[in-house]
């Protein structure tokens, strides 16, 4: 099983909605992350997860808040978003954590797409 | 900081050949490939290293000049299923492969 999963692949919120994003992966990778990406632009990191601890958060608002329950699962809790916030949010993971990795080869699920209204 | 990708953009007839370039401005320990087709998560390609180690994908084929800071992809005799955005992520030594920073994309359109 070579997959990462992401639920939902749509969704629509208002500015005052609490949603979440859920992601699993069954590879045994212990790192993880979140990527946000507009139309037609690279993904921008927002978090990083090794060891289910939290290792990188890129000066994301607190609006967006990640989780990672177990070394399967990550979430971003959404709360209070903007339309700007509109955008695919990917996750993904690679073997080993933060500290090390040398090829740090990403698997991606293929996104939540999030519009904000 | 942001690689500089180029071109921006590439046409190609099936069967022809395309370079996609690279390069940053500060030390590289590790550059990625991804090509990511609309609609569809990235996927990814190569992983070059500083030091010369390679690891990816059978078909195609990438260089990593350290002292110039460059990585060219390479991509022969292309297939239509090679179209799509190609993104290469760099990474500094401190973090290893885990804080990519992409590069603007190259979108690759290949033609019967």
């Amino acid at each position: 099983d070579t997959e990462v999963t992401q639920t939902p692949k749509h969704l629509v919120m208002g500015m005052t909605n609490k949603k979440s994003l859920k992601c699993e992966q069954h590879m045994g990778h212990r790192a993880m992350y979140w990527y946000k990406q507009k139309a037609k632009k690279p993904p921008e990191l927002m978090f990083v997860y090794s060891y289910e601890k939290l290792s990188i958060n890129e000066s994301v608002p607190s609006r967006f808040s990640p989780e990672c329950p177990n070394s399967s699962l990550l979430n971003l809790h959404l709360h209070a978003l903007q339309p700007e916030d509109s955008a695919l949010y990917l996750c993904a993971s690679s073997q080993g954590g933060l500290a090390g990795v040398g090829t740090g080869e990403l698997f991606f699920g293929e996104g939540s797409r999030l519009t904000v209204l | 900081q942001q690689p500089v990708q180029s071109p921006q953009a590439v046409i190609l007839r099936e069967g022809e050949d395309a370079v996609i370039n690279c390069s940053s401005s500060k030390a590289l320990y590790s550059v990625h490939w991804y090509r990511q087709k609309h609609g569809e998560a990235p996927v990814f390609l190569m992983i070059l290293l500083k030091g010369g180690e390679q690891k990816g994908h059978e078909k195609i084929s990438a260089s990593f000049n350290e002292k110039k800071q460059q990585s060219s992809l390479y991509l022969t005799a292309s297939q239509l299923s090679y179209s799509g955005t190609y993104f290469c992520g760099t990474g500094g030594k401190e973090t290893s492969g885990s804080r990519l920073t992409f590069g603007e994309g190259t979108q690759l359109t290949v033609n019967p």
